[in-house]
């Protein structure tokens, strides 16, 4: 296990399409977060997971997101119903403990045309 | 307030030279505190954590200020490959981590 692994890395949709993202975390991480970045601005909190426990969500996060951690180990982002302002890199990070930072992976850029 | 607010910059700072920047936060009950980088389109890595006795990290220096809420970043001797976006992160409520804009840094040759 090398890192925080994201799936895919780019991915570009049709307006009005739906899209799903996968995050794999580091193993012996439970918690996990999701976060979307923009050029020129830093990273925004979208939601996170403790294990399988979805316990915050973004105001960002409309009702066209949606995240799952099934098992409490991968991650899913689904948008629905894309729409241009959707377009951003949307990354994961995961931690075992807020003094031990995150590990972010590399990121899934998403073009909505 | 802003939960983080850092100068966006850009710092020109040519080759070599010593290079600091800061960032205020706005949540007092913050207990972990990191500094992280950020090259173009790539994701944030984490560059140190900052503990309350300062901490250093060859020619990286972090420092925090729990009662003026501010962390601070010195790089010495600067290198081409220090340029970069540099994301002072506080953690927030159940350790969520907050991110400012970042500081964008460009070592002239």
């Amino acid at each position: 296990d090398t890192g925080v692994s994201q799936d895919p890395r780019h991915k570009i949709t049709k307006r009005g399409q739906n899209v799903t993202f996968r995050c794999d975390p580091i193993s012996e991480h439970n918690r996990l977060y999701w976060y979307r970045q923009t050029l020129g601005q830093g990273p925004e909190f979208l939601t996170y997971f403790q294990n399988e426990a979805q316990l915050e969500k973004s105001r960002l996060l409309s009702d066209r997101f949606s995240a799952e951690r099934p098992k409490g180990s991968f991650s899913t982002l689904e948008i629905q119903r894309t729409e241009q302002g959707d377009s951003a890199m949307y990354l994961c990070a995961s931690t075992y403990g807020s003094q031990s930072g995150y590990t972010f992976g590399s990121g899934t850029r998403l073009t909505v045309v | 307030r802003k939960e983080v607010e850092q100068d966006p910059g850009p710092f020109n700072v040519p080759e070599g030279a010593t290079v600091a920047f800061n960032c205020t936060y706005s949540n007092s009950a913050s207990q972990s505190f990191f500094w992280y980088r950020q090259d173009c389109r790539k994701e944030p890595k984490l560059l140190m954590s900052v503990y309350s006795s300062g901490n250093e990290d060859g020619r990286f220096t972090a420092q925090l200020n729990r009662a003026s809420q501010y962390i601070s970043l010195l790089i010495r001797d600067s290198k081409l490959s220090d340029s970069a976006t540099y994301l002072c992160v506080p953690s927030g409520r159940d350790d969520k981590i907050i991110f400012g804009k970042g500081t964008r840094l460009h070592i002239l040759p």
